[in-house]
C-alpha cells in the first residue's frame, strides 16, 4: 500500500518560519512535490524533489531524503497570505501523484 | 501560461442525473491528464488517469460505469458522473501534464463543486 503522513495543523505567526514534514511508504516513488491549497481553489504547485537535498524557490525549500522516505518543506518570513493547506505527494511512474492528508496553516498577525 | 479550466464551476443535480465536467488544458497540450476528489477538509483521492486516444485507467475502488472519462483531444477531458447520488457530492479538480514540459509538474483546473441532492 502507499500512505503519506504530515501533521494536520500548523500555527506560526507572521514573520516566522515553519517547517511542514512528510514521512511516506510507497511501492514506487519518482519524487516528492509540494502543493498549496486555499479554501476552495486549486492547489498550486510549489517545488518537487527527485533526488536527496535541499531544493529553494524564493520563501519556500524542500528537503528530501530518500533513505529514511522523509521529507519536508520550509516556509520562511511567513506571511498571511501563506494561511493555506499544504500537501506532500509522491509521483509514482507515470506521472500519478498520491497526496497526503494536508497540513492547514495558519498564520497569525 | 500552462492554465487549466474546468466547466462547470459549480453544479446541482438531482438523484438519478447524470452530469459532464469538463477539463480542457487552455494554452498546452496534455497526452494525460488525472481526476481527483477532495471531501470537505480532506486530500485530494486519485480517481483515474486519463489518456487521449486510449481508455482511462482507475485506481482501486472507483467505479468506471459510474465515473465515465473521455480523453478525446490533446486538450480536453471530460467525466461523467452518472446516476449521482447525494454521495457523489464532492470537490472533483482535474489536472494535466504539459507534453512538452517537465515531467513531474501537474497543472490543476479550479475545480468543479457538484452537488447531488
Amino acid at each position: 500500500g502507499q500512505s503519506l503522513e504530515q501533521p494536520s495543523e500548523v500555527t506560526a505567526v507572521e514573520g516566522a518560519i515553519v517547517q511542514i514534514n512528510c514521512t511516506y511508504q510507497t511501492s514506487g516513488f519518482y519524487g516528492l512535490s509540494w502543493y498549496q491549497q486555499h479554501d476552495g481553489g486549486a492547489p498550486t504547485f510549489l517545488s518537487y524533489n527527485a533526488l536527496d537535498g535541499l531544493e529553494e524557490t524564493g520563501r519556500f525549500s524542500s528537503f528530501l531524503s530518500r533513505s529514511d522516505s522523509y521529507g519536508y518543506l520550509l516556509l520562511q518570513e511567513l506571511q498571511m497570505k501563506d494561511s493555506a493547506s499544504y500537501f506532500c505527494a509522491v509521483q509514482n511512474q507515470g506521472g500519478k501523484l498520491i497526496f497526503g492528508q494536508g497540513t492547514e496553516l495558519s498564520v497569525k498577525p | 501560461g500552462a492554465v487549466v479550466s474546468q466547466h462547470p464551476s459549480w453544479v446541482i443535480c438531482k438523484s438519478g442525473t447524470s452530469v459532464k465536467i469538463e477539463c480542457r488544458s487552455l494554452d498546452f497540450q496534455a497526452t494525460t491528464m488525472f481526476w481527483y476528489r477532495q471531501f470537505p477538509k480532506q486530500s485530494l483521492m486519485l480517481m483515474a488517469t486519463s489518456n487521449e486516444g486510449s481508455k482511462a485507467t482507475y485506481e482501486q475502488g472507483v467505479e468506471k460505469d459510474k465515473f465515465l472519462i473521455n480523453h478525446a483531444s490533446l486538450t480536453l477531458s471530460t467525466l461523467t458522473v452518472t446516476s449521482a447520488h447525494p454521495e457523489d457530492s464532492s470537490f472533483y479538480i482535474c489536472s494535466a501534464r504539459d507534453v512538452a514540459g517537465s515531467s513531474y509538474e501537474q497543472y490543476f483546473g479550479p475545480g468543479t463543486r457538484l452537488t447531488v441532492t
